[in-house]
């Protein structure tokens, strides 16, 4: 398996515009995470889902915020409009149980809004 | 959600010290897990503890749990500069989720 593959790596767009966050996580795993990390706020869980429902998103941080899971091997993370306070690191990992086996992170997508 | 805290937030030492990063939960934890984030990659896991008071070694890293199962320690001897990054810390909530301590951010100086 090739790992948790996210994309793009790297988005850079302007204030007001839609960004799409892509993940692939490992097949198999049955959990995957959307995390989010800055500086000041280190490594925040956004949004988790099982078998692809959406179990906590009690760490998205407001309506522009959503995420979806329409299959097994693929999920996004969808903000808009962005705002420059979303430039961050968003890391998608999955796992087959959490907290009882190692979580696997991607790559990591560094958006920036300007 | 379940909360850890991790200190310290930052630690500059020489190659060839001790360096000890120390995790803390006001709640009981079932297990803790341990990663590394290099800097500009992604946090890669390191272990897994289960058991109250339990020890595992990996080389020159030497992961602790606590008695009580509310605190866990990560020691480097003789660091090098192979182990700069970050080093997490990470417990399950009720809900499964994984949540992760803020970090401590270690520099090798040669």
């Amino acid at each position: 398996d090739a790992g948790v593959i996210q994309s793009p790596r790297h988005e850079v767009t302007e204030m007001g515009q839609e960004v799409t966050l892509r993940c692939k996580p490992i097949s198999g795993h049955d959990y995957l995470f959307w995390y989010r990390q800055t500086m000041m706020r280190g490594l925040e869980l956004l949004i988790y889902f099982n078998n692809n429902v959406p179990i906590d998103d009690s760490g998205m941080p407001e309506d522009r915020f959503s995420a979806k899971m329409p299959n097994a091997s693929f999920s996004t993370l969808k903000i808009q409009p962005s705002e420059p306070r979303d430039s961050a690191v968003y890391f998608c990992a999955s796992s087959l149980v959490p907290g009882n086996t190692e979580a696997f992170f991607g790559q990591g997508t560094r958006l920036t809004v300007v | 959600g379940q909360q850890v805290m991790q200190i310290p937030q930052y630690q500059h030492v020489q190659e060839g010290e001790d360096f000890t990063t120390y995790c803390n939960s006001s709640t009981t934890l079932s297990n803790i897990q341990w990663y590394k984030q290099r800097p500009g990659g992604h946090p890669v896991f390191l272990i897994q503890l289960v058991k109250s008071g339990e020890v595992k070694k990996q080389k020159r890293l030497t992961f602790q749990f606590g008695e009580a199962k509310k605190n866990s320690s990560l020691h480097i001897t003789a660091t090098q500069t192979t182990d700069v990054g970050t080093y997490f810390c990470a417990a399950q909530g009720s809900a499964r989720q994984l949540t992760f301590g803020s970090g401590t951010q270690l520099t090798v100086l040669p």
